[in-house]
């Protein structure tokens, strides 16, 4: 069965509007989630890791103020894109990783930007 | 940078036949490698992993081979079904922690 749950799939909306995207560790309790973009025929990117109760380490270039990444509980981590724009539509795929576990991706959010 | 890379973005194999699919990394620190399955629309999906200590792992039909000296590692399927095709993620690993993945190959199995 599914490890991860992320939701929305799928989300259409307009330029300007900010989205919330979901992921949920199921089946253990998870400190550390991680938030991935893939763009088209290139690797998944790691935007962010998000830590149970601490701010969330950025990588190089995401702009955290754009990419919000909340993670209040140790089974769920939110990814807000604010202010979304066209250039911001991707597909986001967050994963969970337990102790030295390989990681556990959620289906993805294909997000498309109006 | 890529760090890590797999140079064919496709390969087409006949149902039954040995799919290889190859994967290069820079990094000689990475320590753990795994292989992820990908279909349209979803997230990947764990296929296999191997550690730097091995050279080997085989589970079921997918063997991953691991060459150190040339920051190399392939993953063997047979026999190759119609339902393997996807798209093929590898993916490096220093100490668990951050990991750096391929830009997949896509595998179509003909039947």
């Amino acid at each position: 069965g599914a490890v991860v749950s992320q939701h929305p799939s799928r989300v259409i909306c307009k330029s300007g509007t900010s989205v919330k995207i979901e992921c949920r560790s199921l089946d253990f309790q998870a400190t550390t989630m991680f938030w991935y973009r893939q763009f088209p025929k290139k690797s998944l990117m790691l935007m962010a890791t998000s830590n149970e109760g601490s701010k969330a380490t950025y990588e190089q270039g995401v702009e955290k103020d754009k990419f919000l990444i909340n993670h209040a509980s140790l089974t769920l981590s939110t990814l807000t894109v604010t202010s979304a724009h066209p250039e911001d539509s991707s597909f986001y795929i967050c994963s969970v990783m337990g102790n030295n576990q390989p990681q556990h991706f959620g289906d993805g959010t294909r997000l498309s930007i109006l | 940078d890529q760090q890590v890379k797999q140079n064919s973005p496709s390969l087409s194999v006949q149902e039954g036949r040995i799919s290889i699919l190859n994967c290069d990394y820079t990094n000689s620190m990475f320590d753990y490698f795994l292989w992820y399955k990908k279909y349209p629309a979803e997230g990947p999906t764990f296929l296999i992993s191997i550690s730097s200590i091995k050279d080997k792992n085989e589970d079921g039909r997918f063997t991953v081979f691991l060459n150190k000296s040339a920051k190399h590692l392939s993953l063997h399927i047979v026999p190759s079904q119609p339902g393997d095709s996807a798209v093929y993620f590898c993916a490096a690993s220093l100490t668990g922690n951050q990991f750096y993945f391929g830009t997949g190959t896509s595998l179509t199995v003909i039947p």
